[in-house]
């Protein structure tokens, strides 16, 4: 069974810039795993942030941005806030009886 | 605007069943696949299961298959998922959420289910 592979934890300075990972254990990362990234603070539901790799939703700030890079997909916040202090989830496509895995999650710290 | 409002969470005991509904507006329900995805407190989150626009294709993850069922009414612009012999495990806050062309860029709010005895 696919295992989706995210940093437990990062730490950030405000207006900083911050590069978060998704692997997976099957191989690389492609176009076709359509990588979706949530952002999740406590409380709230998840907020969709890009998919597709690298399209933004319309509500999605242009700090935030999407890109494979070396077999995993990645998530960059550059010119980090103060509120993006949060929980942030990839979420692969592999097709087959269970096509979306998530990621564990990665807890991102501005200070 | 797009909503999904979740219901039917609870209190159950293990090896019971619930049904859980989402109510759906604002797009046009029948042309989106949709899932239920699951959060156990204080954890990740867990993709439960999808279905297809038409019903045509349903997939489950393998900690709840043949005991969860995924269904719809495209009429009534719901989703439901039927959640039988659940366990303590099972313990989650459950959401549905949209998906189209593989962005699933729409989520409701959560339905919160307990199994515990």
């Amino acid at each position: 069974q696919t295992v989706v592979t995210q940093e437990a934890s990062l730490t950030v300075s405000p207006g900083g810039t911050v590069t978060l990972t998704c692997a997976s254990s099957t191989g690389a990362v492609t176009s076709v795993n359509y990588p979706n990234w949530f952002q999740q603070k406590p409380g709230q539901a998840p907020r969709p942030l890009i998919y597709s790799t690298n399209n933004k939703h319309s509500w999605t700030p242009a700090r935030f941005s999407g890109s494979l890079f070396g077999g995993k997909a990645a998530l960059t916040l550059s010119g980090v806030q103060p509120e993006d202090e949060a929980e942030y989830y990839c979420l692969l496509y592999s097709g087959g009886a269970q096509p979306w895995i998530f990621g564990g999650g990665t807890k991102l710290t501005v200070l | 605007q797009v909503q999904l409002v979740e219901s039917g969470g609870g209190l159950v005991k293990p090896g019971g069943s619930l049904r859980l509904s989402c109510a759906a507006s604002g797009f046009t329900f029948s042309d989106y696949f949709m899932n239920w995805i699951r959060q156990a407190p204080g954890k990740g989150l867990e993709w439960v299961s999808h279905i297809a626009p038409s019903s045509t294709m349903k997939h489950y993850a393998d900690s709840v298959k043949g005991r969860f069922t995924v269904y719809r009414d495209n009429a009534e612009n719901s989703l439901y998922l039927q959640m039988n012999s659940l366990r303590a495990e099972d313990t989650a806050t459950y959401y549905c959420a949209r998906d189209l062309n593989w962005s699933v860029d729409s989520w409701g709010q959560g339905t919160l289910v307990t199994v515990s005895s």
